[in-house]
């Protein structure tokens, strides 16, 4: 399985683009990238997935590089609420399990 | 909304006791997940189900062992319980492959093994 490397730790100005970075540099050519986040005392909550494509939904953007080695969620305008700790995971293509890492901690500042 | 509800949000007890933790989900997922999580370490997944009597080993499989006997419920049992087992377990519930996959997450229960 595809394993994925995230910063501990990160930290954005409030109204500014959070941009989480996530390297999966064993990634084949038909597993899915996920990102998930966690809200506080809570599991994890889904944010967006993708392939190949950039993708964007109402809570962010995924930005997949082309040798799909590495990725990046943006969130376009954090907010004090995003401050929380993201996931990336890579789904392998044969099988739903869902691997998690230790995620990136985003501290969103005023 | 998907509900996945598991059956205690605190629970304590003894080492050597066996413990059962129960999680119950309502929108009919093919695939159901035991996670924990320690400070640290992240979500370390423990098993994973994709149907009913069908398991799957995760990472940490060692120490436990789970049930599916219908397709809503997925046990997850620590047969002596242990210090080390001390931990925020979650339950997840997903659909099958080929379509979103998106996991969607009990509320938690913290195990307090004394």
């Amino acid at each position: 399985d595809a394993k994925t490397t995230q910063p501990p730790s990160m930290d954005c100005a409030e109204g500014r683009a959070a941009n989480l970075p996530c390297n999966h540099s064993t990634i084949s050519g038909n597993e899915y990238v996920y990102w998930y986040r966690q809200i506080h005392s809570q599991g994890p909550q889904y944010i967006i997935h993708g392939l190949k494509n950039n993708e964007t939904n109402e809570m962010a953007s995924l930005i997949i590089t082309e040798d799909r080695k590495s990725s990046t969620l943006i969130l376009p305008h954090a907010t004090l609420r995003d401050t929380t700790v993201y996931y990336c995971i890579v789904r392998p293509y044969n099988t739903d399990k869902l691997i998690f890492g230790t995620g990136t901690r985003l501290q969103v500042f005023p | 909304d998907v509900k996945v509800t598991q059956s205690s949000r605190y629970l304590v007890k003894r080492t050597g006791e066996k413990v059962f933790l129960e999680c119950v989900q309502d929108m009919d997922h093919e695939n159901m997940f035991w996670y924990r999580q320690d400070p640290g370490l992240g979500l370390r997944l423990i098993y994973f189900s994709y149907d009913v009597k069908m398991k799957e080993k995760g990472d940490i499989p060692e120490g436990y062992s789970v049930s599916r006997e219908k397709k809503e419920r997925f046990s997850l049992i620590l047969e002596s319980a242990s210090t080390n087992q001390t931990s925020m377990y979650l339950c997840a519930s997903s659909l099958s492959p080929g379509t979103k996959a998106e996991a969607f997450f009990g509320q938690g229960t913290r195990l307090t093994v004394v």
